[in-house]
């Protein structure tokens, strides 16, 4: 079955430090990857995607994700923490079964705690 | 541009109520979508639209229709709501429904069922 995971319910940094949200996925053939984030009371909005090319995906706001095929993963990361980076983050592959078009499925979400 | 913009904002129903969720994009969008948004869940699939005229089954369609009324409109009915339909929902739009197209949001509809 296709799916996603995010290990971790909450991750706390302190400002200025860096940031990782893990992110692992299973899907058969090459995965495509997204990140979204979620503010407060808000919909989601793309960060960063991978489809093919370089490992190392640049996006939004300073965020970057490293496609990992051994190890099935697509981990975001910052090199430097800001407090506005306190958000909820979501990690998403294509379904790549047939009959699903193509539909996004979503990890269940890793919350962001950047504090000063 | 809006962008993807929903309404309501906030409803409270009745258990057995229907209402219905309008969703309307402006960025000339072939696909939409219908999520639900539950605590520790993520976001499920509800029904999606891959261009205009055709509706799917996502996820978890049961207790909800979808009409595409046009290229920009997607609606979601609840005929007769329930209480585990409580939940936040979001419609969202793509260019292309091939998954390698980034989706775009709506602010989401909070729906409480009492």
């Amino acid at each position: 079955a296709q799916s996603v995971a995010q290990p971790e319910d909450q991750v706390n940094v302190a400002e200025g430090n860096p940031l990782t949200v893990k992110c692992t996925y299973s899907v058969s053939g090459n995965p495509y990857l997204f990140w979204y984030v979620q503010y407060p009371n808000r919909g989601l909005q793309f960060l960063l995607k991978y489809i093919t090319g370089d490992n190392l995906v640049k996006g939004s706001y300073g965020f970057e994700a490293e496609f990992n095929k051994s190890q099935t993963s697509f981990h975001l990361k910052k090199p430097s923490a800001l407090v506005s980076d306190s958000a909820l983050y979501f990690c998403a592959v294509r379904d790549q079964s047939g009959g699903s078009q193509g539909n996004l499925i979503f990890g269940k979400g890793t919350k962001l705690s950047v504090k000063p | 541009n809006a962008g993807v913009t929903q309404t309501p904002k906030f409803q409270v129903l009745k258990t057995g109520q229907s209402m219905t969720l309008q969703c309307a994009q402006d960025m000339n969008h072939n696909s939409m979508y219908w999520y639900r948004q539950d605590p520790g869940m993520g976001l499920r699939l509800i029904y999606y639209s891959a261009s205009e005229g055709t509706t799917d089954k996502g996820e978890v369609p049961n207790g909800y229709n979808v009409s595409r009324l046009n290229k920009r409109e997607f609606s979601l009915r609840l005929e007769s709501a329930a209480p585990s339909q409580t939940s936040v929902y979001f419609c969202a739009s793509s260019v292309a429904g091939t998954g390698f197209r980034e989706q775009y949001f709506g602010p989401g509809t909070r729906l409480t069922v009492t």
